[in-house]
């Protein structure tokens, strides 16, 4: 069955940088996109960016402007998110979360989802 | 891009029906009928229960429908079961070529 899997997440002073890692299995990795998702304590869901399956396009929200990147690495089944300038409300669950396609084209949606990797930022 | 629009809150007895709706514009619900709706109960990841409007996945009870009128998804739900009261949120893609979530109705039932 489909699994994905977070991790990279703790504690980061502000002004810090992070990667995220999110590995998946049970599926052709290679051939879908991969969604980034974020939840702040108590909070609702906010959109970070999509990768598309073989990398060449990405699609980032707004929330983080030019602070987050997004990669992959299809001979691992790993997509990265890495953040910068981490501020205090950057604190949040963040979820990979799996395209029913290639993540290229718009009409998006997340059929998948991992447990989530929690980021706090304090000092 | 503005969160979609979702009451915080809606309740309902078992057996019962309720609605939620999720308010757009034109540059996202009004654009495209790519909007989806997604269940999470507490400390759980969000599950997908419909899709372009108004498709279930595989598994998802029939008892979950969608819609869309103009820039408004709705969700309705029927024959309200426990394992219902849950959060619940919509989520559009936008003619920025980004995607949005609504701000999440808690179900209580």
């Amino acid at each position: 069955q489909v699994q994905l899997v977070e991790s990279g997440g703790g504690v980061v002073q502000p002004g810090g940088s992070l990667r995220l890692s999110c590995v998946a299995s049970g599926f052709t990795f290679s051939s879908y996109g991969i969604h980034w998702v974020r939840q702040a304590p108590g909070k609702g869901l906010e959109w970070l960016g999509v990768i598309s399956y073989d990398g060449s396009n990405k699609y980032l929200g707004g929330s983080m402007g030019g602070r987050l990147t997004l990669s992959r690495d299809n001979s691992k089944n790993t997509v990265y998110i890495d953040m910068y300038s981490l501020r205090p409300e950057d604190t949040a669950f963040y979820y990979c979360a799996k395209d029913p396609y290639n993540g290229r084209q718009g009409g998006w949606r997340f059929d998948s989802w991992g447990r989530g990797t929690l980021v706090t930022v304090s000092s | 891009q503005s969160a979609l629009a979702q009451s915080a809150s809606v309740s309902g007895s078992l057996g019962q029906s309720i609605s939620i709706s999720c308010g757009g514009s034109i540059t996202d619900i009004g654009a495209f009928g790519y909007v989806s709706w997604y269940q999470q109960h507490p400390g759980r990841a969000p599950k997908l229960i419909i899709y372009e409007v108004s498709h279930r996945p595989p598994g998802v009870p029939d008892r979950f429908s969608g819609s869309r009128s103009g820039t408004t998804a709705s969700l309705t739900i029927s024959a309200l079961q426990p394992e219902d009261e849950a959060d619940y949120y919509c989520s559009s893609y936008t003619t920025r070529s980004t995607q949005v979530f609504g701000g999440g109705t808690a179900l209580t039932v």
